[in-house]
């Protein structure tokens, strides 16, 4: 069975840095994209990034551009998110996600909290 | 910027037929073929149940039926269930990926 574990959400104060991770099991990780995807009460879903099965092609979305980072360490089954300074909007819960397709998110991790307030 | 449109709510009774559209704000789902739908029950993360405009991921019931026409994409469920209420979100991949603002389905 695919699970994914979220952890490393928290309070924060604007303009400070987070790291997300994500732990996998019940799959091979390395045949997989990976991505993560947030959600918010005013604006719903958002994908905030994706990374292939190496490390090799990565993408972001526009709001996060320049202050995200995504990553995974294949050795450790773990995909990561090192979050830069951090805006009130960055306020979400984040989801790690498996890629299913290229193009869709299969499987759903049960979500972590970030919280950036003063 | 492109966006995709739901309505905000939908509703039905048990056994009735309900359809969910998704517009986008140019030709880009019309022209793609990378439409998906989740479904999201409160406090849940969200489930794929349609992928590829029609494609239904193993162990999804076959009540759940996508299709598309021109510029919207739709979700239909057949037989509508009360554990079929909750939030549902339609996602394009057009070289950019962006989802649909949520519907929320209520069973009566």
């Amino acid at each position: 069975e695919v699970q994914l574990v979220e952890s490393g959400g928290a309070l924060v104060q604007p303009g400070r840095s987070l790291r997300l991770s994500c732990a996998a099991s019940g799959f091979i990780f390395d045949d997989f994209a990976m991505h993560w995807v947030r959600q918010t009460p005013g604006k719903g879903l958002e994908w905030v990034a994706g990374i292939n099965w190496n490390g090799g092609g990565i993408g972001y979305g526009d709001s996060v551009k320049g202050r995200f980072t995504i990553s995974r360490d294949n050795a450790k089954n773990s995909l990561f998110l090192q979050m830069n300074s951090l805006r009130p909007e960055d306020t979400a819960i984040y989801y790690c996600a498996k890629d299913f397709t290229g193009y869709t998110y299969g499987n759903w991790g049960q979500g972590t909290l970030v919280t950036v307030s003063p | 910027q492109f966006a995709l449109t739901q309505p905000a709510s939908v509703s039905g009774s048990p056994g009735q037929t309900i359809t969910i559209s998704c517009t986008g704000t140019s030709s880009d789902v019309k022209n793609y073929n990378l439409v998906s739908w989740y479904q999201q029950h409160p406090g849940k993360a969200p489930k794929l149940i349609i992928y590829e405009v029609t494609k239904r991921p193993s162990g999804v019931s076959n009540r759940f039926s996508g299709s598309k026409s021109d510029n919207t994409a739709s979700l239909t469920i057949s037989g509508l269930q009360t554990e079929d209420e909750a939030d549902y979100y339609c996602c394009l991949y057009a070289g950019f990926r962006v989802f649909g603002g949520g519907t929320k389905l209520t069973v009566l």
